[in-house]
């Protein structure tokens, strides 16, 4: 398995609540994303990072933000949860050789489960 | 931004027949094409990918094929085991910009002893 771990991997927190999730790798890979996984609508990108202090959007990133100090942690929070963040949060790590071809396959981490009543 | 199509949401199969999962896409620009196979309480898992130079590959029991020109791509299972029974997504790359992928809504495989 990819050395991946994200921390927790379970929360139930209250509406109006700041979260943060932890993303934690040991490959060295430059890209890390974030995606959220819910029925029916398989896995959607929130942020993703091209490099330390490099980020920037994918499709659902309202009330989300993200930090990455260093090459290792990607790091997710949500400023103030609601109910509709009830989710489960992946994250994925990659990297790209030369000419940016996909050297690497996207590797996912086991993922949290975050409840928000 | 790019959208993809994946059917069907189930199926169920008995063991030993084959299963096939369709994706279909509009964008052309799109040229890397992997599955991930997620059991219960995992993350997704690639199990199989296709770069869009390529038609068909093939791992053992499962193979990838692609249609560039009509925008689909398909998952084939031969001779299904209760293993391969999980949630199967396609999804989408490319080799520019952001790098992400998109994913299909997921097709849940049930295969019956």
């Amino acid at each position: 398995d990819a050395g991946i771990t994200q921390s927790p991997r379970h929360k139930v927190t209250e509406t109006g609540t700041p979260v943060t999730l932890r993303c934690h790798q040991t490959e060295n890979h430059r890209y890390m994303y974030w995606y959220r996984q819910d029925p029916g609508h398989g896995l959607r990108l929130i942020h993703y990072s091209y490099g330390v202090k490099d980020t920037d959007k994918g499709e659902v990133s309202d009330g989300y933000s993200v930090s990455r100090s260093k090459t290792e942690d990607f790091l997710l929070t949500l400023e103030s949860a609601t109910s509709s963040q009830t989710s489960v949060y992946f994250c994925a790590i990659s990297e790209f050789g030369s000419g940016g071809a996909m050297r690497y396959e996207q590797y996912f981490g086991p993922g949290t489960r975050l409840t928000v009543t | 931004g790019e959208n993809v199509e994946q059917h069907p949401s189930t199926l169920s199969v008995q063991e030993g027949d084959s299963a096939v999962i369709k994706c279909t896409y509009s964008d052309s620009a799109s040229n890397y094409f992997p599955w991930y196979k997620q059991e219960l309480g995992k993350g997704p898992q690639l199990i199989i990918d296709i770069r869009s130079n390529v038609g068909e590959k093939k791992d053992q029991r499962i193979a990838v094929t692609l249609n560039k020109t009509a925008k689909h791509f398909s998952l084939h299972i031969t001779e299904t085991q209760p293993e391969d029974s999980a949630v199967y997504f396609c999804a989408l790359g490319e080799d520019t910009g952001r790098r992400a992928l998109t994913f299909g809504s997921g097709t849940r495989l049930q295969v019956q002893p």
